[in-house]
């Protein structure tokens, strides 16, 4: 049992480059979000999953996009790379409403 | 949508002196609030949670209490130790029935909780 396991941990991104990030888990959740940390700001919601097929936007999804065709993998695409996306990316999954999120252990992602 | 702010934004205390953090909220729905620590480098950890229908939850040095009708929640740790030293975070999350919106978790803003030896 792996948990929630976050590809690669580091990146240097050029501004307007895309790329995805990846993020699996193997314990059967339902609900995977993807949050982003920046110094000072907490953990922001980019978006979120409440099972395959369905996502929705949390309060900062400008610039990404998410899809979930299983129930394992939730990618995090940026599509055109800019500096204001240089942060560390987390990924988190729940069984459900009431359920405490198990996080990844992050992508630190740096944009040049 | 859901807003929630958290107080001190850092804290500093006496090891074997308690800490208290607190959180309020925003959205009357809310009806489960964990609290997360998150040591340097690493991820957030699941410390403790409470759901709307309790109070006070306990786990050993520490414990949750909730007010719901004032909108707020409070994480205590007592006898602190070194090794608590972290950022604390505090989260809500509601249980619509319609939307997707319960699949939401919005997190405060952090404390960051210094234990001096």
């Amino acid at each position: 049992n792996a948990g929630v396991t976050q590809t690669p941990k580091f990146q240097v991104l050029k501004t307007g480059q895309s790329m995805t990030l990846q993020c699996a888990q193997d314990m059967n959740h339902e609900y995977m979000s993807w949050y982003r940390q920046d110094p000072g700001m907490g953990l922001r919601l980019i978006h979120y999953s409440v099972g395959a097929g369905i996502t929705d936007q949390g309060e900062v999804p400008n610039g990404y996009n998410v899809s979930r065709s299983t129930t394992e993998d939730f990618p995090l695409r940026l599509l055109s790379a800019a500096p204001s996306q240089t942060s560390v990316y987390f990924c988190a999954s729940s069984y459900g409403q009431g359920m405490g999120y198990t996080f990844g252990s992050g992508t630190r992602l740096t944009v040049v | 949508g859901e807003n929630v702010e958290q107080h001190p934004s850092t804290l500093s205390v006496q090891e074997g002196d308690s800490a208290v953090i607190k959180c309020t909220y925003s959205d009357s729905a809310s009806n489960y609030f964990p609290w997360y620590k998150q040591e340097l480098g690493k991820r957030p950890q699941l410390i403790i949670d409470i759901r709307s229908n309790v109070g006070e939850k306990k786990d050993q040095r520490i414990a949750v209490t909730l007010n719901k009708t004032a909108k707020h929640f409070s994480l205590h740790i007592t006898e602190t130790q070194p090794e608590d030293s972290a950022v604390y975070f505090c989260a809500a999350s509601t249980s619509y029935a319609g939307g997707t919106s319960y699949g939401k978790l919005t997190f405060g803003q952090g404390t960051i909780l210094t234990v001096h030896p």
